[in-house]
């Protein structure tokens, strides 16, 4: 069954520190994957896109990668600030279909406090 | 900031009313789609559309129908709406440009149905 989970799903840090949120996935065929951020009461937002060849891609703070034998991904936030505080999804599309069928885990939820 | 669109933001009706969540885009993208989210769990995709006069049910077995008449506008109908029917639905919008195309996110319309 195509799953995708992610840890941990609730993570408070204080401003300016580090974290990492963990995205593990059995989607096969496997064609990208996605993290969007998604702020309450809005819709996501995209954050990076790596296909199976990529195993690292970076936007300005956040930076994800792929372990595409271990079907593993992380995202990497650096030096938090209070508007990183969002659900933070990961979404994996498999080359089954032409729709490119996507899957998505329910989302680890950042709080950043002051 | 993606163009697209999604009215009414907020919506609180009574069991049994017709509504229609509206739904466009300014990017001329030729896929459409519509998903529901309950707090905490992932989004499920009820419908989508390649383009004009083309919708297909998604994964998720919903009440709802909807229609694609402009490329732009992709609009969502419950004939009778039930307490069931709570939740957030989400619209998005993606180019037809292979596997690795972008879904953009509407901001959401949080429905509630007493």
């Amino acid at each position: 069954k195509n799953q995708v989970e992610q840890s941990p799903q609730s993570l408070i840090i204080l401003e300016g520190k580090n974290c990492t949120l963990q995205c593990n996935y059995t989607v096969s065929p496997f064609s990208n994957l996605r993290w969007y951020k998604q702020d309450t009461g809005r819709g996501p937002v995209s954050l990076t896109i790596m296909t199976f060849s990529e195993n690292t891609k970076s936007n300005g703070r956040y930076t994800a990668t792929l372990d595409a034998d271990t079907k593993q991904s992380s995202l990497h936030i650096t030096a938090s600030q209070l508007s990183d505080s969002a659900s933070y999804i990961c979404v994996v599309s498999d080359r089954g279909s032409t729709l490119g069928r996507l899957y998505f885990g329910r989302g680890t939820q950042l709080t950043v406090w002051p | 900031e993606a163009d697209i669109y999604q009215t009414p933001r907020y919506l609180v009706i009574g069991t049994g009313k017709k509504i229609t969540l509206e739904c466009s885009q300014t990017m001329g993208h030729d896929k459409m789609y519509w998903y529901q989210q309950d707090p905490g769990m992932e989004l499920h995709l009820i419908h989508y559309s390649y383009g004009v006069n083309s919708t297909e049910k998604g994964d998720l077995s919903s009440e709802s129908t909807v229609s694609r008449i402009r490329t732009e506008h992709f609009p969502l109908t419950l004939e009778s709406a039930r307490p069931s029917h709570t939740s957030q639905y989400l619209c998005a919008s993606s180019e037809s440009s292979g596997s690795t195309d972008t879904q953009y996110f509407g901001p959401g319309t949080r429905l509630t149905v007493l």
